[in-house]
């Protein structure tokens, strides 16, 4: 079942804008990722955040996590048309069954940056 | 090191027949992940091996679908009697153990089935 879900779907801004991009999910989690997919190849981990902490940066990547909204957002600042990729959210849920290895994605918000 | 590594990176096959798909983790990672990636769509879990612990099959769609692997090391994933909706991107993926919580992706292999 789909765990988490991205919004948008699509998202087209200027070269040196900021792109915001949100992802929702529906049970707890041990910790939330963002990874970054280029021409629907292989994916590539940009950043994790636990579930007990609210905000993480890595660069020019700025990531936030509400659980008591169960949503997460990616925020790129000044983007770059090298930025141009689908991104997607996913989820890791606490130890059900034995099964916590588990990665749970959403469809991902294609994010195109125009030079 | 090298990184995960996925053969054939595209494949066409007709309708009915078999394919294999290969698949070969970092060196030293004891986890590997099988996921598929249809057309505009999020990540599908297939599959996960552990070690020598048996696999976690309960995300194959159907019993074409069987994934094997040689101890740590390399794993093929077989779809049997292919159909057109089997088409999509196949990724594998390899991590330290299943408790780290980094996934590290191949390449992927593009499947088409006409």
């Amino acid at each position: 079942s789909q765990q988490g879900e991205e919004d948008p779907q699509a998202l087209s801004i200027q070269e040196g804008e900021n792109a915001t991009m949100n992802c929702s999910y529906k049970t707890s989690i041990n910790n939330l990722q963002w990874y970054r997919q280029n021409s629907g190849r292989g994916l590539v981990h940009l950043i994790l955040i636990r579930s007990n902490e609210r905000e993480k940066h890595s660069g020019r990547l700025r990531v936030t996590l509400d659980t008591s909204k169960k949503s997460s957002s990616l925020l790129i600042t000044a983007s770059r048309a090298a930025d141009t990729a689908s991104y997607f959210c996913a989820t890791r849920s606490p130890n059900s069954g034995g099964s916590n290895y588990k990665l749970t994605f959403g469809k991902g918000t294609l994010l195109t940056v125009n030079p | 090191g090298a990184g995960v590594s996925q053969s054939p990176s595209n494949k066409v096959t007709e309708k009915g027949k078999d394919v294999e798909l290969r698949c070969d983790p970092i060196s030293g990672h004891t986890a590997l992940y099988w996921y598929r990636q249809r057309l505009g769509q999020g990540l599908e879990f297939l599959i996960y091996f552990q070690g020598n612990s048996a696999p976690d099959k309960s995300g194959l769609p159907s019993d074409r679908f069987s994934a094997e692997r040689t101890g740590e090391s390399v794993s093929t994933l077989t779809i049997q009697r292919t159909q057109q909706e089997d088409s999509a991107v196949y990724l594998c993926a390899s991590s330290w153990n299943g408790q780290g919580p980094l996934q590290y992706f191949g390449p992927g292999t593009r499947l088409t089935v006409t």
